[in-house]
């Protein structure tokens, strides 16, 4: 089965300094990735996705996601954390199916230090 | 773009009663809208996904009895939570895809809260 795996529950970064979330995934053929972000009792906003070509992704608010095949993985970056960062990150995988369903990881809380 | 609402953002109701949430997609036609709820620190959980003028399909473990979901119109879906109980108490979000924005993308609504007292 399918599933997404994000390996930090929580992250704690000074303002300004770079940041890298991870997110692994389990999928037999080429994934759709999304990240997503939330904010305290808020929806969930798109950040980037990816569904093929360059494996580096470019999304708003200055974040950026690479795949990489070879690893599995598809880690959210950023070079310099804005303390209105300081929310709850989700990575997604599309479903295989023609459901359009997504696989949500369990969240990585990030916390910004002034 | 690629935007969607939900009304009410809270509701607290008394147990036993019905409470109604609605999931409107403002600028594109919806295709397929998707129910999710989420407790607190925790992913989301789907539990239901519907296409316009077709009944909605549930996930595995959620009461489709408990839980009626209503997808009328290409820019309307609703969330009934039917004699609503202490343990109905979450955070729900609908999100929406539709095919003239890219149909693979889910975009998702600010949620609503319900508490059941």
């Amino acid at each position: 089965a399918q599933s997404v795996t994000q390996p930090d529950i929580h992250i704690t970064v000074s303002e300004g300094a770079s940041l890298e979330l991870r997110c692994n995934y389990s999928y037999g053929a080429t994934p759709y990735l999304f990240w997503y972000v939330q904010s305290p009792g808020q929806g969930l906003q798109l950040l980037l996705k990816y569904f093929s070509g360059d494996t580096l992704v470019q999304g708003i608010k200055g974040f950026e996601a690479e795949f990489k095949r070879s690893q599995s993985s598809f880690n959210l970056r950023k070079p310099s954390v804005h303390w209105s960062d300081a929310a709850e990150y989700f990575c997604a995988v599309k479903e295989m199916d023609s459901s359009y369903k997504l696989i949500f990881g369990s969240g990585t809380r990030l916390l910004v230090r002034p | 773009g690629a935007v969607v609402s939900q009304h009410p953002s809270w509701v607290i109701c008394k147990s036993g009663t019905s409470v109604k949430i609605e999931c409107r997609s403002l600028d594109f036609q919806a295709t397929t809208m998707f129910w999710y709820r989420q407790f607190p620190k925790q992913s989301l959980m789907l539990m239901a996904t519907s296409n316009e003028g077709s009944k909605a399909t549930y996930e595995q473990g959620v009461e489709k009895d408990k839980f009626l979901i209503n997808h009328a119109s290409l820019t309307l879906s609703t969330l009934t939570v039917t004699s609503a109980h202490p343990e109905d108490s979450s955070f729900y979000i609908c999100s929406a895809r539709g095919l003239a924005i890219g149909g693979e993308t889910q975009y998702f609504g600010p949620g609503t809260r319900l508490l059941v007292l």
